[in-house]
């Protein structure tokens, strides 16, 4: 069965500081991944996908094969990162569990002044 | 305006009953999702629904129900059998097999057994 893990509920940093979120994942075949992002008092959102090789609000993620591992980076952390952050993996094409996404527990970036 | 809308905000239900929560979408999407958000456990699954009038269990589907009979909306019913109802509830709808997997979200009802 697929299985998203980020192993950190609650992290910190200070503003400017490196951030990364971890995620991996166990999945028989090529995934695609994601990372969602909840602002406070906003919905959740899609944040970047691995597919699109985007960065977003100065964000990427490089999926790990070997690692199984899809961490969330970005160089200098703004205080508006803070927030909830969900890994998300979808099941495979051609399957039952089609477009369903299964999501990690999630973090809460706190970035400090 | 296209969206998708989740009604109540906040609902507060007595032991033993039934409550409803809406979600309608406008968004043409043909799937659509019923997540449980619990502090330190992410989002888990109840139920979702691919196309109309067909709808599949989740990670934790007991003590809830569904239907699908149109495909703008997909109410969640939580019945008296579901132990511990109080969490907030998001629906999202997305259509899979685009190039574009991601989901959009409802802005989430709380419920609250009293």
């Amino acid at each position: 069965a697929q299985r998203v893990t980020q192993p950190e509920k609650l992290l910190s940093v200070f503003k400017g500081a490196p951030v990364e979120l971890k995620c991996n994942y166990s999945y028989s075949g090529s995934p695609e991944l994601f990372w969602y992002v909840q602002y406070s008092r906003q919905r959740l959102q899609l944040l970047l996908r691995h597919i699109s090789r985007e960065s977003i609000k100065g964000f990427t993620a490089d999926l790990n094969k070997g690692e199984t591992s899809f961490h969330l980076k970005k160089p200098f952390a703004q205080e508006e990162d803070s927030a909830m952050y969900y890994c998300a993996l979808p099941g495979p094409a051609g399957g039952t569990s089609y477009g369903k996404l299964t999501f990690g527990q999630g973090t809460i970036l706190t970035v400090h002044p | 305006d296209g969206g998708i809308t989740q009604s109540p905000k906040y609902l507060f239900r007595k032991e033993g009953q039934n409550v409803t929560l809406s979600c309608e979408q406008n968004l043409n999407h043909d799937a659509m999702y019923w997540y449980r958000q619990d502090p330190g456990q992410g989002l888990r699954l109840i139920y979702y629904s691919q196309i109309v009038n067909d709808f599949q269990k989740g990670d934790i589907a007991e003590g809830y129900s569904v239907s699908r009979e149109k495909k703008e909306s997909f109410p969640l019913t939580v019945t008296s059998a579901q132990k511990n109802p109080t969490a907030f509830y998001l629906c999202a709808s997305s259509t899979p097999g685009t190039n574009n997997y991601g989901y959009t979200f409802g802005s989430g009802t709380r419920l609250t057994v009293v």
